[in-house]
């Protein structure tokens, strides 16, 4: 396997502020990241993919100034809420694609961030 | 991206094989069919994934007929750690993944 890890694990903020989260891609590098946001009792919604050296791609109806994704290098990749409202509480995980030697790719996911915003 | 159809839940007992059939009429030709496992406010785990025929690992096997618009998920023995929220993907070259509402297996004891 591969081990993907996210930091902070839990992070709890003030509406109106920013909150940071890490991925990082800790034994394999990756080019390619992803960000999901999951709901209680609901299954992951792709937020955007991130690329490393260039500009995430957001999925429809997620806004890109909101939820700032960058790639700065092969492990990490960052997602940043900005303005964080209650209804951005969710869980955040992010996910790193490594390729294998047949062509395919796995995905590896990281274990999320509750995020909670009083 | 490749629709993919899976039973919303699944019942079982400790010591049972469960097997879990998602349906991916759709699939195209490239594609792969990746099986995640998720425990509650845990990231997915990748359990396995394969393009054709049988594709078995220490954790299971995964039977994909010659059509591959359907694969089986077989957990042998389960036991109640397993119980857990088990997704299908298929996907490659379109790399984004899709999450469907996946099968909630329960173990019971």
């Amino acid at each position: 396997g591969a081990v993907v890890s996210q930091h902070p694990s839990r992070v709890i903020c003030k509406s109106g502020t920013s909150v940071k989260i890490e991925c990082r891609s800790l034994d394999f590098q990756a080019t390619t990241m992803f960000w999901y946001r999951q709901f209680p009792k609901k299954s992951l919604m792709l937020m955007a993919t991130s690329n490393e050296g260039s500009k995430a791609t957001y999925e429809q109806g997620v806004e890109k100034d909101k939820f700032l994704i960058n790639h700065a290098s092969l492990t990490l990749s960052t997602l940043t809420v900005t303005s964080a409202h209650p209804e951005d509480s969710s869980f955040y995980i992010c996910s790193a694609r490594k390729p294998k030697r047949e062509g395919a790719y796995e995905q590896y996911f990281g274990p999320g961030t509750r995020l909670t915003v009083t | 991206l490749a629709k993919t159809t899976q039973p919303i839940s699944m019942d079982s007992y400790e010591g049972q094989e469960v097997n879990i059939t998602c349906s991916h009429n759709n699939i195209a030709t490239n594609d792969y069919i990746t099986w995640y496992q998720q425990f509650p406010s845990q990231g997915p785990r990748f359990i396995i994934q394969g393009y054709k025929t049988k594709v078995t690992n220490e954790v299971a096997s995964l039977f994909i007929p010659a059509d591959r618009k359907s694969s089986t998920l077989s957990l042998p023995r389960v036991s109640l750690s397993d119980t857990a929220v088990y997704y299908c993907l298929v996907g490659l070259y379109d790399y984004k993944l899709s999450f469907g509402a996946g099968t909630t297996v329960t173990v019971r004891a």
